[in-house]
């Protein structure tokens, strides 16, 4: 089984700043890794897929990088509604895994 | 309205069974593989089980196989769960998913499952 590692688990930042979070493939995924974003009592949303593709309706500020094992999520200019937390997922092989959540947290 | 919505959640004792639903509406839901995925209380993400979009093919998660079973009926455009011999780490909120080129671009809103005496 594929394992996913994110960091950093809890990534503390203010409105405008630029952050990054990583996701580590325990082996390579090639590009079959994508990202979600989870508020607190709601379902996941899906974000990036396919490492780089921004899914419909998702502000140009986030952005996907990476292939193999080694992916990042950026987020530009954060705003207010972009603090929660940041999931990544690997579909390469069944079963499908993912990572344990980055929380992205108001400075 | 494309959406899935989950049913079925409860309060149940360990040991007991309890059986999901997912109700899809608003796309070809016998077009689509279609997943479990849950997530214990202050919890990550866990992938519980997939099945294909006939129903011909299915796969678990280890914490679940045995105990777990997913199923679709197409004519219904419903997905299923069959939740035995409930444990205690079972306690979760259930989300259905579509499956889209390999992510999950759609979910339900979740049930939550609480295993407790």
């Amino acid at each position: 089984d594929i394992q996913m590692t994110q960091s950093p688990s809890s990534l503390p930042a203010s409105v405008g700043d630029r952050v990054n979070i990583t996701c580590r493939a325990s082996q390579s995924i090639s590009d079959y890794l994508h990202w979600y974003q989870q508020k607190p009592g709601k379902a996941p949303k899906p974000l990036i897929y396919s490492a780089f593709n921004l899914q419909s309706g998702v502000p140009s500020r986030f952005s996907g990088s990476g292939s193999g094992t080694d992916f990042t999520l950026t987020i530009n200019s954060l705003q207010p509604e972009d603090f929660a937390t940041y999931y990544c997922q690997q579909s390469y092989s069944t079963p499908v895994s993912f990572g344990q959540g980055t929380k992205l947290e108001i400075k | 309205q494309v959406q899935l919505v989950e049913s079925g959640g409860g309060v149940v004792q360990p040991g007991r069974s309890l059986r999901l639903s997912c109700a899809a509406s608003g796309f070809t839901f016998s077009t689509y593989p279609m997943h479990w995925v849950r997530q214990a209380p202050g919890k990550g993400l866990e992938w519980v089980a997939v099945i294909s979009n006939d129903g011909g093919n299915e796969y678990h998660a280890d914490s679940v196989k045995g105990r777990f079973t997913i199923s679709r009926d197409n004519s219904k455009d419903t997905l299923y769960l069959q939740m035995n011999s409930l444990r205690a780490e079972d306690t979760a909120v259930y989300y259905c998913a579509r499956v889209m080129t390999g992510y999950f671009d759609l979910w339900g809103r979740g049930t939550l499952v609480t295993v407790s005496s």
